[in-house]
C-alpha cells in the first residue's frame, strides 16, 4: 500500500523567507502528485498537480520537483507571505484499489509571521 | 462555473437520526469521492464513484450509502448517525487520473 509522508510536520518562518515543504512516497508507480492548501475550517484548494513524466510544475510564487526514483516531491514557495499561512498536503492517486482515490500525507502547518 | 458544491455547510444531529449531503459538481466528472476528516487520522475514503449509476466501497464504508443516479450529483446517507460519525466530510470530483477538486466540506456533529 503507498504511504504518504511529510517531513516537517510544521514550520514556521519569518516573512520573505523560502519554504520549502518535502514529500515523500513509498511506490514510484505513481501517475500524478497533487499539492493541496487547506485553511483552518476550510476545504481543499489544489495548489499544482505534476504529472509522473515531469520533473517540475511553476505556478506564481509556487514550484513543485518530483523525483519518482527517489519518491520524493518538494514544494518551494518563494518570498513567503502571511497569507501563505495554512497546512499544505501532498497525494498521490492510488491506482491499485479504489481508482484515483488520494493517498494523502498528513500535512504540513506553516505559519509565516509579519 | 460553480466547481464542487457540498449542502449543507454545517449540520447537528441527534444520535439516530438520518440526513443526506449532497454533492454537485458541473465539470462533467466522471469519479467523484466521499472522505472524511478527522483529527490525527488525515482523510480517509468513505465511498466513491466511477460514474452515474455506479458506487463502491471506501476505507471507511459502514454507517454510510451512497447514490449516483445523476452524473453531476453524488449523495452520502447516514441512516442512523452516531457519534463517531462527527466529523468535516468533503466531495471531490476528476476526470480519470487527472487533478481532483474538492468542494468546501460540512462539518457535521452527532450528539
Amino acid at each position: 500500500k503507498q504511504e504518504v509522508t511529510q517531513i516537517p510536520a510544521a514550520l514556521s518562518v519569518p516573512e520573505g523567507e523560502n519554504l520549502v515543504l518535502n514529500c515523500s512516497f513509498t511506490d514510484s508507480a505513481i501517475y500524478n502528485l497533487q499539492w493541496f492548501r487547506q485553511d483552518p475550517g476550510k476545504g481543499l484548494t489544489s495548489l499544482l498537480l505534476i504529472q509522473s513524466s515531469q520533473r517540475e510544475q511553476t505556478s506564481g510564487r509556487l514550484n513543485a520537483s518530483l523525483d519518482k526514483s527517489s519518491g520524493r516531491s518538494t514544494l518551494y514557495i518563494a518570498a513567503s507571505q502571511p497569507g501563505d499561512s495554512a497546512t499544505y498536503l501532498c497525494a498521490v492517486p492510488q491506482l491499485t484499489d479504489s481508482w484515483g482515490k488520494l493517498q494523502f500525507g498528513a500535512g504540513t502547518q506553516v505559519v509565516v509571521t509579519p | 462555473n460553480a466547481g464542487v458544491t457540498q449542502t449543507p455547510k454545517f449540520r447537528v444531529l441527534k444520535t439516530g437520526q438520518s440526513m443526506t449531503l449532497l454533492c454537485a459538481q458541473d465539470m462533467n466528472h466522471e469519479y467523484m469521492y466521499w472522505y472524511r476528516q478527522d483529527p490525527g487520522m488525515g482523510l480517509r475514503l468513505i465511498h466513491y464513484s466511477v460514474g452515474e449509476g455506479t458506487t463502491a466501497k471506501g476505507e471507511v464504508p459502514d454507517g454510510y450509502n451512497v447514490s449516483r443516479l445523476k452524473k453531476q450529483n453524488f449523495l452520502l446517507g447516514l441512516e442512523s448517525a452516531a457519534p463517531s460519525q462527527t466529523s468535516v466530510y468533503f466531495c471531490a470530483s476528476t476526470q480519470g487520473a487527472h487533478e481532483q477538486y474538492f468542494g468546501p466540506g460540512t462539518r457535521l456533529t452527532v450528539t
